[in-house]
């Protein structure tokens, strides 16, 4: 298994700042995943981040609004870049261990 | 593309009466299927997984089929305790990366003594 700690667990930020996520890992893993679930909606991957390389993001996303840092195998924080309202949402961070996923609590985050 | 549609909640329920919660996928391939509950205040938790067709995820007393024909993977469960209140997700998984996946919207469940 895996245990994952998420910080900030929620935010209110206002918007045109940015927010870091951090995802820390209590074992070493080769990737890390992270996802956003906006209100009413169902989960959506918005990166794989892998250590050593820059992160693969799903259609939709771009590393210039949702930059990530994978510095090592335990640890990555996901950076939401000049916010607005829309961003208000839930971020996960998960990891695959074993051929299970495992997620952290998540973070809200409300942009006013 | 792939997706995953799952019945829209809430969900109220009694103590002790069926529950069923719908969900089918498309896929290009053969994904692998799960069912992933979030209790309040904690993070999502697998609660059970189909790899392929035919197979029958279980755990806790909730089951779920892996229906190639209908595309489906509906999650039951013949009694339903207060404790089972949750909000529970169907998903699929994008291929060999099992943490890469697709979620359905999520349903909310509440059961009352």
């Amino acid at each position: 298994s895996a245990v994952i700690s998420q910080k900030p667990s929620r935010d209110i930020c206002q918007r045109g700042t940015s927010l870091t996520i951090q995802c820390q890992v209590d074992s070493q893993v080769t990737m890390m995943f992270w996802y956003r679930q906006q209100p009413g909606q169902s989960l959506t991957l918005i990166a794989t981040a892998n250590q050593g390389s820059e992160a693969t993001y799903e259609s939709g996303f771009v590393i210039d609004k949702f930059p990530i840092s994978r510095p090592n195998l335990t640890f990555s924080t996901l950076t939401v870049s000049n916010m607005s309202p829309e961003d208000s949402s839930i971020y996960l961070c998960s990891v695959e261990v074993a051929q299970e996923a495992f997620f952290g609590q998540g973070t809200r985050l409300t942009v006013v | 593309g792939d997706s995953v549609t799952q019945m829209e909640g809430p969900v109220t329920l009694s103590e002790e009466a069926f529950l069923t919660i719908n969900c089918t996928y498309t896929a290009t391939g053969y994904p692998s299927l799960f069912w992933y509950v979030q209790y309040p205040g904690e993070g999502l938790q697998l609660l059970l997984k189909a790899t392929k067709a035919d197979d029958k995820g279980s755990n806790k007393g909730f089951e779920a089929t892996y229906r190639k024909e209908t595309t489906s993977f509906h999650l039951e469960k013949g009694s339903v305790q207060v404790s089972d209140s949750a909000v529970y997700f169907c998903a699929s998984d994008r291929g060999s990366t099992l943490g890469r996946l697709y979620f359905g919207r999520g349903t909310q469940l509440t059961v009352w003594p």
